[in-house]
């Protein structure tokens, strides 16, 4: 079945330090993947996502880049800031007609410290 | 963009008792609506996915008497948890999906449900 494999957290970095979050899944055909966030108290918010191979999403700074032959989606961001401190999601779904199912990883904590 | 709300936030209440949860999509129509439920430090897992004006399909190991799902218009479902138990306490999100070529779920805040 479709699984998705994040790095554990928590992580904790200084302001303006290079992130990086794994994310490796396992899946059936050619899925979409994503990067969702949850800000303490909130909903997830779609970060970004990709729909194919080689495709980069990227917004507010993050990048991530669907590498089909790794099977990965990690999350990257070049100087965080304290404002990203929060739990991010990888997930993946089946494309096809109508909604598809999100599998989600189980979450990496990030705190960023002044 | 898209906003989609939860009633209430947060709820208390007796074991044996039931407990509704709306979830509403604010300003757009939502073909299909999800449940997730998420316990302490761990990943959302999807409970059952709900389209307008059809039954909810549950996800294996959900109970569906229990956990009741109505999905009665395009912007409003609800979750009831009926005799709830100390066991069923966690918070529980919704998602609207929206055919709107995005093929993006846009997710409420959450219900931080706990049993007594």
């Amino acid at each position: 079945g479709n699984s998705v494999t994040q790095m554990e957290g928590p992580v904790t970095l200084s302001e303006e330090a290079f992130l990086t979050i794994n994310c490796t899944y396992t899946a059936t055909g050619y899925p979409s993947l994503f990067w969702y966030v949850q800000y303490p108290g909130e909903g997830l918010q779609l970060l970004l996502k990709a729909t194919k191979a080689d495709d980069k999403g990227s917004n507010k700074g993050f990048e991530a880049t669907y590498r089909k032959e790794t099977t990965s989606f990690h999350l990257e961001k070049g100087s965080v800031q304290v404002s990203d401190s929060a739990v991010y999601f990888c997930a993946l779904s089946r494309r096809g007609q109508g909604a598809q199912k999100l599998v989600f990883g189980q979450g990496t904590r990030l705190t960023i410290n002044p | 963009g898209a906003v989609v709300s939860q009633h209430p936030s947060w709820v208390i209440c007796k074991s044996g008792t039931s407990v509704k949860i709306e979830c509403r999509s604010l300003d757009f129509q939502a073909t299909t609506m999800f449940w997730y439920r998420q316990f302490p430090k761990q990943s959302l897992m999807l409970m059952a996915t709900s389209n307008e004006g059809s039954k909810a399909t549950y996800e294996q190991g959900v109970e569906k008497d229990k956990f009741l799902i109505n999905h009665a218009s395009l912007t409003l479902s609800t979750l009831t948890v009926t005799s709830a138990h100390p066991e069923d306490s966690s918070f529980y999100i919704c998602s609207a999906w929206t055919s709107d070529g995005t093929d993006t779920q846009y997710f409420g805040p959450g219900t931080r449900l706990t049993v007594l």
